[in-house]
């Protein structure tokens, strides 16, 4: 089993629409989360932390069940830049463990 | 400005040569990590370094060496034992190894010919 699951995607979306992605990870003593964004042959670039209590930036929303060692990232009013892929990441001891990422892309 | 530089930014290897890619940081973060990354697949770690003179194996060190001779310089050597290393390579840093999220390069894209 992978340290960290995504669902690959693509998520095909509208402009305007919101859209959710998930995230499972296997190690219960993970201790910090990430969204990372990366866009084609690009480099991954941080966006958001992920905290227990959830938290907000702008139109990203980002929420942590550690009971279900689940994450989200939710997306409201989507964006044509906001098509890239989106990496979950957690950090277990002294490194970060990568998800394989979920494509989306928003369409006029 | 402050910044994780990477080159060359292509980089073309005939079989059974080595290569070495650069990596360096102004930022002065105490880790540094190597990447690779597939077409389709995740982030796979090949290198860390956590202080100067010191370095770890992630899960992928076979075919790979590197060196953390200052702390601004974190080079990977890519051997000809590695079978199969045509690959986007990444680097990253972070102020704090036990915590926080990384700063990535802008990565190397290694071509085998």
């Amino acid at each position: 089993r992978k340290e960290v699951e995504q669902d690959p995607g693509p998520f095909n979306v509208p402009e305007g629409a919101t859209v959710a992605f998930n995230c499972t990870y296997s190690n219960s003593a993970s201790q910090s989360f990430f969204w990372y964004r990366q866009d084609c042959r690009k480099e991954p670039k941080l966006l958001m932390s992920v905290y227990s209590s959830g938290n907000e930036d702008g139109r990203f929303t980002a929420q942590l069940n550690r009971a279900s060692q689940y994450i989200s990232l939710l997306i409201r009013d989507s964006k044509l830049s906001d098509s890239a892929t989106y990496l979950c990441v957690v950090r277990s001891t002294d490194k970060l463990i990568f998800g394989t990422g979920t494509r989306l892309q928003v369409f006029p | 400005d402050g910044g994780i530089t990477q080159s060359p930014k292509y980089l073309f290897r005939k079989e059974g040569q080595n290569v070495t890619l650069s990596c360096e940081q102004n930022l002065n973060h105490d880790a540094m990590y190597w990447y690779r990354q597939d077409p389709g697949q995740g982030l796979r770690l090949i290198y860390y370094s956590q202080i100067v003179n010191d370095f770890q194996k992630g899960d992928i060190a076979e075919g790979y060496s590197v060196s953390r001779e200052k702390k601004e310089s974190f080079p990977l050597t890519v051997t000809s034992a590695q079978k199969n290393p045509t690959a986007f390579y990444l680097c990253a840093s972070s102020p704090d190894p036990q915590g926080g999220g990384y700063t990535f390069g802008s990565g190397t894209r290694l071509t085998v010919v």
